[in-house]
């Protein structure tokens, strides 16, 4: 148990569904995270969220869509989304922005069909 | 651009071996470096390191850093096979979030 909560774990969709991954950390943390884990590539950072407004946006296509209502929970809502697409989709916390260790949560690994 | 190299990309080993992960990086303003270890899940946190020539140690496993050379390694002593895993090397500088590594990819076999 990290702290950190994904779901879910698993989602196959076709690339014109609309479907969202959600995020929740128990930690009292101020930051909130979402990286792709692509095979043979490193960890990418994607958006982050600091006291629920977002702070970095790393060139993400649109198709990618972030939301953080509160300190504690962060969604990715996925719209028409291409096969290259699939990974796995990790959510991060950290007490501030660039604080260390980040925590990371299980993943939703996302298949694109 | 700030840049995280890891070698070998992936390992195979015989549990009992020693290993040796390499990591070198290229960033602004350096603050730490972190090691995490991947089995299929989250990353969960090895070791943070932000002073040269100390060596941070837990069991089997142990981490030094150059800030000269601008590398780390981290070490792992008499293997077993729960330590097949990814390793992954992370860099904080500046005030960006952490630039990681591709990773390395230990197998480790009876």
């Amino acid at each position: 148990e990290t702290g950190v909560t994904q779901t879910p774990r698993h989602l196959v969709m076709g690339m014109t569904n609309k479907k969202s991954l959600k995020c929740e950390q128990h930690l009292g943390h101020n930051a909130m995270y979402w990286y792709k884990q692509s095979a043979k590539k490193p960890l990418e950072l994607m958006f982050v969220y600091n006291f629920k407004e977002q702070t970095e946006n790393n060139s993400v296509p649109s198709r990618f869509s972030p939301e953080c209502p509160n300190s504690s929970h962060l969604f990715l809502h996925l719209h028409t989304l291409q096969p290259e697409d699939s990974a796995l989709y990790l959510c991060a916390s950290s007490q501030v922005v660039g604080g260390r260790p980040q925590h990371f949560g299980d993943g939703t690994r996302l298949s694109i069909l | 651009e700030d840049k995280v190299v890891q070698s070998p990309l992936s390992l195979v080993v015989h549990e009992g071996d020693t290993v040796t992960l390499n990591c070198s990086y290229e960033v602004t303003n350096f603050r730490s470096l972190l090691w995490y270890k991947q089995e299929k899940k989250a990353p969960t946190f090895l070791f943070m390191l932000t002073s040269s020539g100390i060596e941070k140690k837990s069991g089997r496993l142990s981490s030094i850093l150059d800030k000269k050379e601008l590398f780390s390694i981290l070490n792992i002593t008499a293997t077993q096979t729960g330590d097949s895993a990814i390793y992954l090397c992370a860099v904080e500088a500046g005030n960006t979030p952490l630039v990681f590594g591709k990773g390395t990819r230990l197998s480790v076999i009876a």
